[in-house]
């Protein structure tokens, strides 16, 4: 059973608030993803990690920033949510010699009304 | 560039009927291949995966995979569907040394009826 927790599983949030989505696990893995998922849709990486202060961009742009200060969190942070950031965030992780052996949260559902 | 293609969107068998979900992806090299699932409401777990060697893969719960190089598919199978397997499947594929950013396909919807 992985151990990957996100928080909020569902947030409902009107325009302009600041938000952050919590993601943290307990493997000791090192690289860390969030991937946007809408519905009938690809899951598109936004933002990845190789481990503390590693940041990188994905393939599809994002207003959402991150952070990694310690290896078992990796919050994502929208500075100022608009109805088009409404869609699921999921985080996951993974060995960093494991390629692809991803392990996801159950993820956040983010609505900005 | 990489893609990956899962041309059904929703696919509804009877229980224990046998199964088919069908992948293709386009690629320069040979890629890494992997198949996720997510039941409704959770996140995506590992079923098998496709590295090298053996072309026919085994993962859990009892799926499997073939990879046709000539097809460039990667369709996961299993003989005899249980109602737990109501899910959404999705192939992806990772590039050697891509450090495991994956490209997912749009998913399969399956719907098992009684």
């Amino acid at each position: 059973e992985a151990d990957i927790y996100q928080t909020p599983r569902y947030l409902v949030i009107g325009t302009g608030k600041k938000i952050t989505l919590e993601c943290s696990q307990t493997m000791g893995h090192d690289k860390m993803y969030w991937y946007q998922q809408d519905p009938g849709m690809e899951l598109h990486l936004i933002h990845y990690s190789y481990g503390v202060n590693s940041t990188e961009k994905g393939d599809l742009s994002s207003e959402s920033t991150v952070s990694r200060i310690r290896t078992e969190h990796f919050p994502l942070t929208l500075e100022s949510a608009r109805p088009s950031h409404t869609s699921q965030y999921l985080c996951a992780s993974s060995e960093y010699r494991r390629t692809g052996e991803l392990f996801f949260g159950e993820g956040s559902r983010l609505t900005v009304l | 560039a990489q893609s990956v293609t899962q041309p059904d969107i929703h696919i509804t068998v009877s229980e224990g009927a046998s199964l088919e979900l069908r992948c293709n992806y386009s690629y320069g090299a040979t890629p890494y291949l992997f198949w996720y699932v997510q039941s409704p409401g959770q996140g995506l777990q590992l079923l098998l995966k496709y590295f090298s060697g053996d072309t026919l893969v085994q993962g859990i719960k009892g799926f499997e995979a073939e990879f046709k190089r000539s097809q460039s598919s990667f369709n996961l199978r299993k003989p005899s569907v249980h109602w737990s397997d109501a899910a959404e499947y999705f192939c992806a594929v990772g590039a050697r040394g891509s450090q495991g950013n994956l490209i997912f396909g749009k998913g399969t919807k399956l719907s098992v009826k009684p």
